[in-house]
């Protein structure tokens, strides 16, 4: 079946730090890829998604490649602020049967500190 | 964007009790809603899949007895954990499809229910 594998967390950065946050997945054909934020507190907010193979993601200075070689889709950011610290998730939904349901990696908690 | 609230946020209860959730689409009508179940420090975990007016698919493994899922209604999806016990608190978080979006659709999350059994 469909899975998502990220990095194991916590992760811990200074402000202005480069962030790079791996996902790999196990897909049959092509899924559709994503990243959500969950803010403490706070329901999961789409970041970005990439629907096919070399669509780059990116919102709020965060990027995402599709790497089908690779099975990759990893998480960037050039310089990370305190407020991006939250939990992140990659997730894919499936091309075939079920190609609503979303499947989650484990999350990586990201803290930024001042 | 989309809101999908869901209350209450917070609940507390006995062993052996029924506790209620609801999850509500705020301003777009949800055909389709969807259960997730947190575990500290993990992945969210697809409970069930809960479509208007019609029955919820369970994904293997959920008990389908325990967890009752109602979609009445384009705008109200409600999740009841019957006979709850420890072992079923965690962190329970609705979602709604925007079926606007397509086959690349986005999901909407509420802000999720601890729910705690003593």
């Amino acid at each position: 079946g469909n899975s998502v594998t990220q990095m194991e967390g916590p992760v811990t950065l200074s402000e202005e730090a480069f962030l790079t946050i791996n996902c790999t997945y196990t897909a049959t054909g092509y899924p559709s890829l994503f990243w959500y934020v969950q803010y403490p507190g706070e329901g999961l907010q789409l970041l970005l998604k990439a629907t096919k193979a070399d669509d780059k993601g990116s919102n709020k200075g965060f990027e995402a490649t599709y790497r089908k070689e690779t099975t990759s889709f990893h998480l960037e950011k050039g310089s990370v602020q305190v407020s991006d610290s939250a939990v992140y998730f990659c997730a894919l939904s499936g091309q075939f049967q079920g190609a609503q349901k979303l499947v989650f990696g484990q999350g990586t908690r990201l803290t930024i500190n001042p | 964007g989309a809101v999908v609230s869901q209350h209450p946020s917070r609940v507390i209860c006995k062993s052996g009790t029924s506790v209620k959730i609801e999850c509500r689409s705020l301003d777009f009508q949800a055909t389709t809603m969807f259960w997730y179940r947190q575990f500290p420090k993990q992945s969210l975990m697809l409970m069930a899949t809960s479509n208007e007016g019609s029955k919820a698919t369970y994904e293997q493994g959920v008990e389908k007895d325990k967890f009752l899922i109602n979609h009445a209604s384009l705008t109200l999806s409600t999740l009841t954990v019957t006979s709850a016990h420890p072992e079923d608190s965690s962190f329970y978080i609705c979602s709604a499809r925007d079926p606007s979006g397509g086959r690349y659709n986005e999901q909407f999350f509420g802000p999720g229910t601890r729910l705690t059994v003593l």
